[in-house]
């Protein structure tokens, strides 16, 4: 498979506590990326990690990568009302599909 | 603001139609992607254009074509239209999609598509 599957399907929240999401994949990656969704808008990128990377940081998330379990997390913390949204990884395994997983949805309750 | 854009934003059309969805790739980007994302659902990869040429396939349907053309913006045709092809069209663009690059997609806002 050629893409990234995302668990929890759905998380509840509240405002200031951190969230966590996490996404499987099943083949070597060149790299993998988040994106976030807000609903009925466009994606919008939020961090790329490389296959050699195993932490990085972007204001308040923080993204892990493990290859050997072939899996990577997504840490959002502080969480706002304005961090709803869906969230989705995408792995790059070097060929031409970019494959989107079903992802997972975000709510804050403020 | 991405850079993408798509047009139009919303489309409300009846069934047995056609409609042509245009996409413009930021400045430079050769490469585009289209996807299909319907009510609650995830986004269902369609097709991808490196530089005028298909380079993928997703699950597009025989009455769905696309095209990118010379100066690199894209259009998506959907013909035969069903209450079922309702959704929100997604193109994207990224700098290379030839698998070289790290592949980052920049979206566009999309067409919202209504099939009466």
């Amino acid at each position: 498979s050629q893409q990234g599957e995302e668990d929890p399907q759905a998380l509840s929240i509240q405002e200031g506590e951190n969230a966590t999401m996490n996404c499987s994949y099943k083949t070597s990656i060149n790299n993998l990326q988040w994106y976030r969704q807000n609903s009925g808008r466009g994606l919008v990128h939020l961090i790329l990690i490389r296959s050699n990377e195993r932490e990085k940081h972007s204001g308040r998330l923080r993204v892990t990568l493990d290859t050997s379990k072939k899996s990577s997390s997504l840490l959002i913390t502080a969480s706002r009302a304005a961090d709803t949204a869906s969230y989705f990884c995408v792995i790059n395994t070097g060929g031409f599909k970019t494959i989107f997983g079903a992802g997972t949805r975000l709510f804050v309750k403020a | 603001d991405s850079g993408v854009t798509q047009t139009p934003k919303h489309l409300i059309t009846a069934t047995g139609q056609r409609v042509t969805l245009r996409c413009s790739p930021r400045s430079g980007d050769l490469s585009v992607y289209w996807y299909q994302q319907s009510l609650d659902q995830g986004l269902q990869f369609l097709i991808q254009y490196y530089n005028g040429e298909e380079r993928a396939k997703g699950n597009i349907l025989e009455r769905f074509s696309a095209q990118q053309f010379p100066d690199l913006h894209s259009e998506l045709n959907l013909s035969s239209l069903e209450l079922g092809d309702s959704a929100l069209y997604f193109c994207a663009s990224s700098a290379t999609g030839s698998g070289r690059g790290t592949g980052e997609l920049f979206f566009g806002e999309g067409s919202r598509l209504t099939v009466l």
